[in-house]
């Protein structure tokens, strides 16, 4: 089955670090990719979609500036967050989806962050 | 390779009869397991979780059920209304998420 994987799966970083977390669709061709934060026992909140090629579309409230994706190609995106700081301590999850097919996801295991 | 699978793409109900949602896993080291309901255009919203220590959790017309032997997690939904229509998924978190695919589930007036 189709598989996504997160690099890295936990980073600890000083507050105002820069950390760059990757999304890989590892067996298939990703033309979207989401972006989630995941908060302890509540739901997944989506923060941006991105599609290959092009912008990426952010939720109302998520800071574009703060947290920047890119994807680059059809198996890689990437979610920076910059000038991290604890409160942006989470677990943050990408999943990949087929052109015409967005309705099965799938997702990778997460990153966990920890600003100190 | 997919540690949590959902089989059932889709799933069609009429209003008022039971859904069931199924979700089977291959690592016995899961030790929470947690309902999402997706609508279009949304993220996942929980809706229920589960403990490995427990094989059933029940909130409203939500029910859980675990088999840990069969590694088989199942969501009954009853009565299902047609506000219930969405794509749920399931997932275990053991150190880190797995998530399974998704099953769109219909429900029919």
């Amino acid at each position: 089955g189709a598989v996504v994987s997160q690099h890295p799966s936990r980073v600890i970083c000083k507050s105002g670090t820069s950390v760059k977390i990757e999304c890989r669709s590892l067996d298939f061709q990703a033309t979207t990719m989401f972006w989630y934060r995941q908060f302890p026992k509540q739901s997944l909140m989506l923060m941006a979609t991105s599609n290959e090629g092009s912008k990426a579309t952010y939720e109302q409230g998520v800071e574009k500036d703060k947290f920047l994706i890119n994807h680059a190609s059809l198996t890689l995106s990437t979610l920076t967050v910059t000038s991290a700081h604890p409160e942006d301590s989470s677990f943050y999850i990408c999943s990949a989806g087929l052109a015409g097919r967005l309705e099965t996801q799938y997702f990778g295991p997460g990153t966990r962050l920890l600003v100190l | 390779d997919q540690q949590v699978k959902q089989n059932s793409p889709s799933l069609s109900v009429q209003e008022g009869r039971i859904s069931i949602l199924n979700c089977d896993y291959t690592n016995s080291m899961f030790d929470y397991f947690l309902w999402y309901k997706k609508y279009p255009a949304e993220g996942p919203t929980f809706l229920i979780s589960i403990s490995s220590i427990k094989d059933k959790n029940e909130d409203g017309r939500f029910t859980v059920f675990l088999n840990k032997s069969a590694k088989h997690l199942s969501l009954h939904i009853v009565p299902s209304q047609p506000g219930d229509s969405a794509v749920y998924f399931c997932a275990a978190f053991g150190n880190q998420f797995y998530f399974g695919t998704g099953t769109s589930l219909t429900v029919i007036p």
